[in-house]
């Protein structure tokens, strides 16, 4: 049962061009958000969170905007550089319930192109 | 400062084999976290640790599977009888505090390690 979804496997965006991930979730108790990026070989790395009495997070080139009452949130990356080609995750969790472990999706690949 | 670190970075076993993965935290971090990655998927968390005591463990698969933090720094996770199904890449990942404890604040962001990809033959 996949609580967090990332339906785009892939995602390749040119350099310079905005590049927007999405995640959609199921479970009505996760109030924190989060996304990870990772790299071949390394384990995965914080990027940015948001909490569910926000609607968006800023930080840089990177926003995170969470839809809840869709239950959807989407990363955009503002302008893409090369560096930024990673798989991408989206984690969720339920700070509420006093649970401590995060729920990821499956990842997006980004590949930004020079 | 150092990150998490965890070793072996690869293990190869046999079927029926016992291994034991190790993780070395950021120092200070009270909370830490197993999860397993099998390919094509996400993290899958399996246990937390708060100290030295296993403050959740439902996410271990099965009674194969067990962790320790003794001294409430370095943690093994030690694996039993393994099986093919086995095979991923384990990591860990530690946290100053734990989720519950930081609600305004982000002293619970989870910083992972490496991991270690484990392939059962």
């Amino acid at each position: 049962d996949q609580q967090v979804k990332q339906n785009s496997p892939s995602l390749s965006v040119q350099e310079g061009r905005i590049s927007i991930l999405n995640c959609d979730y199921t479970n009505s108790m996760f109030d924190y958000f989060l996304w990870y990026k990772k790299y071949p070989a390394e384990g995965p790395t914080f990027l940015i969170s948001i909490s569910s009495i926000k609607d968006k997070n800023e930080d840089g080139r990177f926003t995170v905007f969470l839809n809840k009452s869709a239950k959807h949130l989407s990363l955009h990356i503002v302008p893409s550089q090369p560096g930024d080609s990673a798989v991408y995750f989206c984690a969720a969790s339920a700070r509420q319930t006093g649970a401590n472990n995060l729920f990821f999706g499956t990842g997006t690949r980004l590949t930004v192109i020079p | 400062g150092a990150g998490v670190s965890q070793t072996p970075s690869n293990k190869v076993t046999e079927k029926g084999k016992y291994v034991e993965l190790r993780c070395d935290p950021i120092s200070g971090h009270t909370a830490l976290y197993w999860y397993r990655q099998s390919l094509g998927q996400g993290p899958e968390f399996l246990i937390y640790f708060q100290g030295t005591g296993a403050a959740d463990d439902s996410g271990l698969p099965n009674d194969r599977f067990f962790a320790v933090r003794p001294e409430g720094s370095v943690s093994t996770l030690k694996i039993q009888r393994t099986e093919r199904g086995d095979s991923a890449v384990y990591l860990c990942a530690s946290s100053l505090n734990p989720i519950w404890y930081a609600e305004s604040t982000h002293t619970d962001t989870q910083y992972f390690g490496p991991g270690t990809r484990l392939t059962v033959l």
